[in-house]
This record gives C-alpha cells, sequence and structure tokens, in this order.
C-alpha cells in the first residue's frame, strides 16, 4: 500500500516553455503532498508542501510564480514549472503523506532537461 | 525541526554488517526517526521507522538510545545492491515536512 506515482519520469523541453509533473497517490488520500527538488549529488531541497483545496506554501528562495503547485484533489498534486531555464533542469521529486498512516511514500522522480 | 547529522560516506564490503549513525541533538518528544535508502534518478524508499529502543524489519533494524539523540541504521550482510544514499529524518506525527539532511553514501565492494 500507499504508493506514489509521478509522471513524467523524464521530459525535456525547450527554454521558454511550461512544464506539468503529475504525482497521484494511488491507493491512499494524500492530504498533503510535498514537492523537493535534487541537483546531482546534492541532497533533496523541500520546495513547497501543498494541502488539498489549499494554496501550496513555498519555501523560503522558492519561486511561487515560477513553480506553480495545485492540489485540487486528494489523490493529485502538480507541479508546473513555467518559462523553464536550463537552470531549472533537476530532479524532481514528490512525497505524500495520509491519514491513515504515519510516514511520507516518496514518487519515483521527474528528470527535467531544459535546453 | 530537529537537524539531522550522518556521516558524508562509508566503504564496506560484500557479506559485511554496516552501521550508520545519525545525530538529532534536539529531537522533540514526539519526533520519530525514519530512514529512507535512495539510488541514483529514484525517489526516496522507506527502510525502517522507531521511536526508541529497537526496531527490527525483515531489511535493517533501527537502534535508539533512551536519550533519542542518536540513532543507527543497521543492515546485516550488505551486498552490492545496497550501495546508495541513506537518508534519516526526523518528524512528528502531524504530518509536517521533512527536511533531509546530507545523507550518507554507502558504497559495498565486492
Amino acid at each position: 500500500g500507499a504508493v506514489v506515482s509521478q509522471h513524467p519520469s523524464w521530459v525535456i523541453c525547450k527554454s521558454g516553455t511550461s512544464v506539468k509533473i503529475e504525482c497521484r497517490s494511488l491507493d491512499f488520500q494524500a492530504t498533503t503532498m510535498f514537492w523537493y527538488r535534487q541537483f546531482p549529488k546534492q541532497s533533496l531541497m523541500l520546495m513547497a508542501t501543498s494541502n488539498e483545496g489549499s494554496k501550496a506554501t513555498y519555501e523560503q528562495g522558492v519561486e511561487k510564480d515560477k513553480f506553480l503547485i495545485n492540489h485540487a484533489s486528494l489523490t493529485l498534486s502538480t507541479l508546473t514549472v513555467t518559462s523553464a531555464h536550463p537552470e531549472d533542469s533537476s530532479f524532481y521529486i514528490c512525497s505524500a503523506t495520509g491519514t491513515e498512516f504515519y510516514g511520507y511514500t516518496f514518487g519515483s522522480g521527474t528528470r527535467l532537461t531544459v535546453v | 525541526l530537529a537537524k539531522t547529522t550522518q556521516p558524508i560516506s562509508m566503504d564496506s564490503y560484500e557479506g559485511q554488517e554496516v552501521n550508520i549513525t545519525c545525530s538529532h541533538n534536539n529531537i522533540a518528544t514526539n519526533d520519530y526517526i525514519t530512514w529512507y535508502q535512495q539510488f541514483p534518478s529514484q525517489g526516496p524508499r522507506f527502510i525502517i521507522q522507531g521511536y526508541k529502543t529497537k526496531v527490527t524489519n525483515e531489511v535493517a533494524s533501527l537502534f535508539i538510545p533512551a536519550d533519542r539523540k542518536s540513532s543507527t541504521l543497521s543492515l546485516p550482510r550488505v551486498s552490492l545492491s545496497d550501495t546508495a544514499v541513506y537518508y534519516c529524518l526526523v518528524g512528528d506525527g502531524n504530518f509536517n515536512k521533512f527536511y533531509f539532511g546530507s545523507g550518507t553514501k554507502l558504497n559495498v565492494k565486492p
């Protein structure tokens, strides 16, 4: 149980375009979802926290207008990287938690490359 | 939020037991300790979680002393496939966010 599906697993986009990443909880209701980014050989950095039906809370230094997060249902959260630039190239990972268990389940990650 | 400190890297050989220690001096009363494993280009995978004393599952053991200011993940008889980064996280049961520390890069050699 407690499976999180993340899609796509990798994406290449042109500079200036927008990219949407989906994070779905398959077998539980995700009351809270988190988005992380990870650069090569570095740890995960928390970007934002989203609760279903509420606006996301962004960590300091993360541009909320650039990284749009939507958590419209208890099973889906999306991260949209707007006007992507090469420096946005990174590994993006979502995680989710619900009321049925304690702990966090992570998605498999999305490798974004902006060219 | 409790900050965690782990060794940056460790080397081991196949078949050995590996112990990775994590320091979390300002752990709160209602905080749990959770360990994750991450392979390159994959999301972290849950290994084990505990609150105090000792917890064991089919893949690892977690030792937590009485003061809970540290914890040790024990991996019995590691294999090459255990080469990964291991993260220790501390958080309470209120679904608050987790901040990742540097993690420990475990390199298992043949």
